[in-house]
């Protein structure tokens, strides 16, 4: 079993549709835990970091569940600019910080 | 501030070759990670430093994996000898050091290699 899971994809959404991804993580000791996104042939780069309580970014909305080890992220009225491939990470104390990487998940948005 | 820097941006040997990658991180960034990625197998870590100590290298593939910190600003991996299932885009990353949770990562442009 992979330490992150995510949903394989690709998505395609329309324009101003509501996309949600979700993340699953098996390790129970995990600490950190964030949303990057990754152009095409770019290097990723920080969405947003998701805490227990919720948190919200405009139209991205990031939640986690510690008991169910799942993390999610919603997405509302996706832009064309939104296309991109969504990372889960999740960083465990190994005497630092280690993080583990999703496979990630393709969102194409469509006019 | 000019971001995490990799050099180069293109490398292409064949078989057998030596490769050195670099990497400067952002300055007062204390921890820096190398990663490769490739389709298969997504985005992978390599090892990673805290002030310029190797704190895990359990994701590092073989023996002929090799990865520097010599200082603050500095960092190399090195794959001697290459081999084609090499090929792969490789980044390094750089963060402020955490003490009770994980911070952001600020990725280079990362390395495209390729093994002939």
């Amino acid at each position: 079993r992979k330490e992150v899971e995510q949903d394989p994809g690709p998505f395609n959404v329309p324009e101003g549709a509501t996309v949600a991804f979700n993340c699953t993580y098996s390790n129970s000791a995990s600490q950190s835990f964030f949303w990057y996104r990754q152009d095409c042939r770019k290097e990723p780069k920080l969405l947003m970091s998701v805490y227990s309580s919720g948190n919200e970014d405009g139209r991205f909305t990031a939640q986690l569940n510690r008991a169910s080890q799942y993390i999610s992220l919603l997405i509302r009225d996706s832009k064309l600019s939104d296309s991109a491939t969504y990372l889960c990470v999740v960083s465990v104390y190994t005497g630092g910080f280690k993080t583990i990487f999703g496979a990630g998940t393709r969102l194409f948005v469509k006019a | 501030d000019a971001g995490v820097i990799q050099s180069p941006r293109h490398e292409v040997t064949e078989m057998g070759q030596e490769v050195t990658l670099r990497c400067k991180p952002i300055s007062g960034h204390n921890s820096l990670f190398w990663y490769r990625q490739t389709m298969m197998r997504g985005l992978e870590l390599l090892i990673y430093f805290n002030n310029n100590v190797p704190i895990d290298d359990s994701g590092m593939p073989e023996d002929r994996f090799s990865a520097k910190m010599p200082n603050a600003s500095f960092s190399t991996l090195k794959i001697q000898p290459s081999e084609p299932r090499d090929s792969a885009v490789y980044f390094c990353a750089s963060s402020e050091p955490g003490r009770t949770s994980s911070y952001e990562q600020y990725f280079g442009p990362g390395t495209r290699l390729t093994v002939t």
